[in-house]
């Protein structure tokens, strides 16, 4: 199994521009999240999907957009980049229910100059 | 916010120690889980314990929890170069809905 698919790995975008981070899983799960790492900071959670078709915001949805027309698919957009957004950003998906760990993707490193 | 908090920040042993992590956290939870991190890599799940348990095992890793203190802490038993690692707690809220709020890490180093 792949597990969760990230693309692209690395991506370095100018300010106001959009692009789509790409997450893929092939592990049948309901749960979907986006976390972005910043030095000194842990993960912190952007929007995540109990199931397709349903999405809410994380801590620090500001500046992005998801949607979840698939169970495998969960994309994220970010509408107008900005320096702020420069991180490393995972996408992560775990059972329905709770009591499951997670599975994480390998990440993407944005630069936003 | 962040919801848990490791302590040390940084941990640097030699191999075959024993590495002891801490994480607290603020909010009632439906479980806590410890991730590890390799350098520029993915988190990895490492393991998960219930609000209701106490302790838990796997391989070289012990897990406690205290309910009462908000607390739990990682062992990791003898410690080998590649358990280098940065390792995260978080931790799943019993809202009904599964996320999980992680902590900032601690930075385990393992020299040989």
């Amino acid at each position: 199994n792949a597990g969760v698919t990230q693309t692209p790995k690395f991506q370095v975008l100018k300010t106001g521009q959009s692009m789509t981070l790409q997450c893929a899983q092939d592990m049948n799960h309901e749960y979907m999240s986006w976390y972005r790492q910043d030095p000194g900071m842990g993960l912190r959670l952007i929007h995540y999907s109990v199931g397709a078709g349903i999405t809410d915001q994380g801590e620090v949805p500001n500046g992005y957009n998801v949607s979840r027309s698939t169970t495998e698919d969960f994309p994220l957009r970010l509408l107008s980049a900005a320096p702020s957004q420069t991180s490393v950003y995972f996408c992560a998906s775990s059972r329905q229910g709770g009591n499951y760990g997670y599975t994480f993707g390998s990440g993407t490193r944005l630069t936003v100059v | 916010s962040q919801q848990g908090e490791e302590d040390p920040q940084a941990l640097s042993i030699q191999e075959g120690e024993n590495a002891t992590m801490n994480c607290s956290y603020k909010t009632s939870i439906n479980n806590l889980q410890w991730y590890r991190q390799n350098s520029g890599r993915g988190l990895v799940h490492l393991i998960l314990i219930r609000s209701n348990e106490r302790e838990k095992h796997s391989g070289r890793l012990r897990v406690t929890l205290d309910t009462s203190k908000k607390s739990s802490s990682l062992l990791i038993t003898a410690s080998r170069a590649a358990d280098t690692a940065s390792y995260f707690c978080a931790t799943e809220g019993d809202s009904g809905y599964s996320t999980l709020t992680f902590g900032k890490g601690t930075m385990l180093l393992v020299s040989p």
